[in-house]
């Protein structure tokens, strides 16, 4: 069974950063494309950014471009989003997925001072 | 970035009914198209990829269609467990983009 797990959500200030983990398994780790999606607080669904298999190709939403950083371990088969000059619109949950089918539960940032 | 519209923004239906949602793609997509129901509290659940292809487990009550740029899912026979939100979301490229939403609500 495919499992994500999100972790290292929590309450930090603007200006602020976070890093985010996701925790894969019950699949070829390596052999997928990664991604994380966000949900702010009663609104849609966002894609942030994705990277490929070997992590050398990613790929940044424009609204986090120069601020987050997506990279992976494929011998943890972890994923990380680290999030640099945080803001108040970047509040939302946290989405690690792997391609269309599989999405952990999230992970809640929230900013605010 | 790939502008993806869905209409209507809510969708009201009795239960047994059943529900068309539309999605438009700003540029063709090809057949790179999911469908997701998303209940409060929950993550997205995906239920069609591909435009047309159920994902494991999911009801034959739920159907996609559609290619480039003209997406619709269709329910049938509204049960309870449908009333959620559903999304559409384009994967022809690396920018993901998502469709707005539609709330299907029990009339």
């Amino acid at each position: 069974e495919v499992q994500l797990v999100e972790s290292g959500g929590g309450l930090v200030k603007p200006g602020g950063s976070l890093r985010l983990s996701c925790a894969a398994s019950g699949f070829s780790f390596s052999t997928y494309s990664l991604n994380w999606v966000r949900q702010a607080p009663g609104k849609g669904l966002e894609w942030v950014s994705s990277i490929s298999t070997t992590g050398i190709n990613t790929y940044y939403a424009d609204s986090v471009k120069g601020r987050f950083s997506i990279s992976r371990d494929n011998t943890k088969n972890s994923l990380f989003l680290q999030m640099n000059s945080l803001r108040a619109e970047d509040t939302a949950v946290y989405y690690c997925t792997r391609g269309v089918d599989s999405w952990g539960q999230g992970t809640l940032v929230t900013v605010s001072s | 970035e790939i502008v993806m519209t869905q209409s209507p923004a809510t969708l009201s239906v009795s239960p047994g009914e059943g529900a068309t949602l539309s999605c438009r793609a700003g540029q063709s997509v090809s057949s790179n198209l999911a469908w997701y129901q998303q209940k409060p509290g929950q993550a997205p659940r995906l239920l069609i990829f591909g435009a047309s292809t159920r994902a494991t487990g999911i009801s034959a009550r739920f159907s996609g269609s559609g290619s480039g740029t003209e997406f619709t899912l269709t329910i049938s026979s509204l049960q309870s467990e449908d009333f959620a939100v559903y999304y559409c979301q384009q994967y022809d490229n690396w920018l993901w983009t998502f469709g707005q939403g539609t709330k299907v609500e029990i009339k």
